[in-house]
């Protein structure tokens, strides 16, 4: 079935400093993916939705310039959080529409502790 | 009003019981319906999906929609403690690139 990769799988950075978090979709291409953020005992919070050669398209109350989503190519989309706060942390998630099958692939998530 | 709503649990049986999981939603412009499972500090993996109202079955997984009654549950036969997880329902309106509005969840923990 399709597989999303995403990585790192955690990562731990101090206040101010930026992270990237990848998201790939392996041996299909994703058009568009979604990036979700997830509190603990929380459900999925949709933070934008990610367009190949195109700007993202951000959920209301997200910051645009503080989550910067890269979607470059087919296969890879980018989420970087700028000048990250403790506030910030939180487990991101990717996922990707396989047309291939119903249903939306998600990735294995990625842990961020801001220290 | 949350636009679907979901017990958080948690919720605790015994092995080899039938768990019933359940939601309601208010917006009756939703069609799909899809319920995921997620392991502690993993991305959801999609279970079962359904297309407005009915029953579908996928070994000891049912997945029920009642649209008149804005309600979706799944079943789960013979539960092992492998099915310990949380349970997501999952929603959209469109079948495409259209996001998909979740649950909040509930935690299953099965008993040995």
């Amino acid at each position: 079935g399709a597989v999303v990769s995403q990585h790192p799988s955690r990562v731990i950075c101090k206040s101010g400093t930026s992270v990237k978090i990848e998201c790939r979709s392996l041996d299909f291409q994703a058009t568009t993916m979604f990036w979700y953020r997830q509190f603990p005992k929380q459900s999925l919070m949709l933070m934008a939705t990610s367009n190949e050669g195109s700007k993202a398209t951000y959920e209301q109350g997200v910051e645009k310039d503080k989550f910067l989503i890269n979607h470059a190519s087919l296969t890879l989309s980018t989420l970087t959080v700028t000048s990250a706060h403790p506030e910030d942390s939180s487990f991101y998630i990717c996922s990707a529409r396989d047309w291939a099958s119903f249903g939306y692939t998600f990735g294995s998530g990625t842990r961020l502790t801001v220290v | 009003q949350k636009e679907v709503e979901q017990d958080p649990g948690p919720l605790s049986v015994p092995e080899g019981a039938i768990v019933s999981l359940n939601c309601t939603y208010s917006n009756s412009a939703f069609q799909y319906f899809m319920w995921y499972r997620q392991y502690s500090r993993k991305g959801p993996e999609l279970l079962m999906y359904t297309y407005s109202s009915g029953n579908k079955e996928d070994g000891r997984f049912t997945a029920q929609v009642d649209k008149s009654s804005k309600y979706i549950s799944l079943f789960i036969r013979d539960s092992q403690p492998s099915d310990s997880a949380t349970y997501l329902c999952a929603m959209s309106v469109d079948f495409g690139n259209e996001k998909l509005t979740f649950g909040t969840g509930t935690r299953l923990t099965i008993i040995p």
